[in-house]
């Protein structure tokens, strides 16, 4: 079975540009998150969805961040205009049902902002 | 918010050592997951064990719930199991995670 994918794998960008993360979630599971990870802070949840609804934002950073969840396999995390701070590993994960069952991660999208 | 400690924060092991890795949190919890993220930055589910002892060839963990801690145990390390080991757990709506104990393994 497929686990969650993530594309791109690396992103380098300048300041400024917008920047489009994209996730597809393992089939059937019905609750997606996105985190980030950085050294100051650690991982860091930034926000979840269940069926396809966002349920919970407040770890978004600013309004800069954005998240959509159009369809049950598909949810893009977007930056605009993106800053050097926002360089990071984001990772999306997913899981069968609700919020306390086991998380499954993707492999990460490496982002660096120059 | 509930917090996640964990201990030691580095360790360093020579291969065939065993070692136990902990984790505290402050409040009741019904989900704990321990995950080990290699030098690739992939973060791989170890794991899913709100409480009791569930063992996987040679790692294994246990969690008190009603003391609100946690063990991964692991036997006869190897160079391969290097790598930074996190414990997380659903505080309110979120999976929180400790600082993670770096571990390298020396052969």
């Amino acid at each position: 079975d497929a686990g969650v994918i993530q594309s791109p794998r690396h992103e380098v960008t300048e300041m400024g540009q917008e920047v489009t993360l994209r996730c597809k979630p393992i089939s059937g599971h019905n609750s997606l998150f996105w985190y980030r990870q950085t050294m100051m802070r650690g991982l860091e949840l930034l926000i979840y969805f269940n069926n396809n609804v966002p349920i919970d934002d407040s770890g978004m950073p600013e309004d800069r961040f954005s998240a959509k969840m159009p369809n049950a396999s598909f949810s893009t995390l977007k930056i605009q205009p993106s800053e050097p701070r926002d360089s990071a590993v984001y990772f999306c994960a997913s899981n069968p049902s609700g919020r306390a069952n086991e998380q499954f991660f993707g492999p990460g999208t490496r982002l660096t902002v120059l | 918010g509930i917090q996640v400690e964990q201990s030691p924060p580095d360790l360093i092991l020579q291969e065939g050592a065993n070692s136990t890795l902990r984790c505290n949190f402050s409040d009741s919890v019904n989900n704990l997951q321990w995950f080990h993220q290699n030098p690739w930055g992939q973060l791989i589910n170890l794991f899913y064990i709100p409480s009791g002892t569930k063992q996987n060839g040679r790692l294994s963990a246990t969690t008190v719930a009603t003391e609100r801690y946690s063990l991964l145990y692991i036997s006869s390390s190897q160079t391969t199991d290097s790598g930074v080991y996190f414990c997380a757990v659903v505080g309110g709506n979120k999976l929180v995670f400790g600082a993670g104990t770096i571990l390298r393994v020396k052969s």
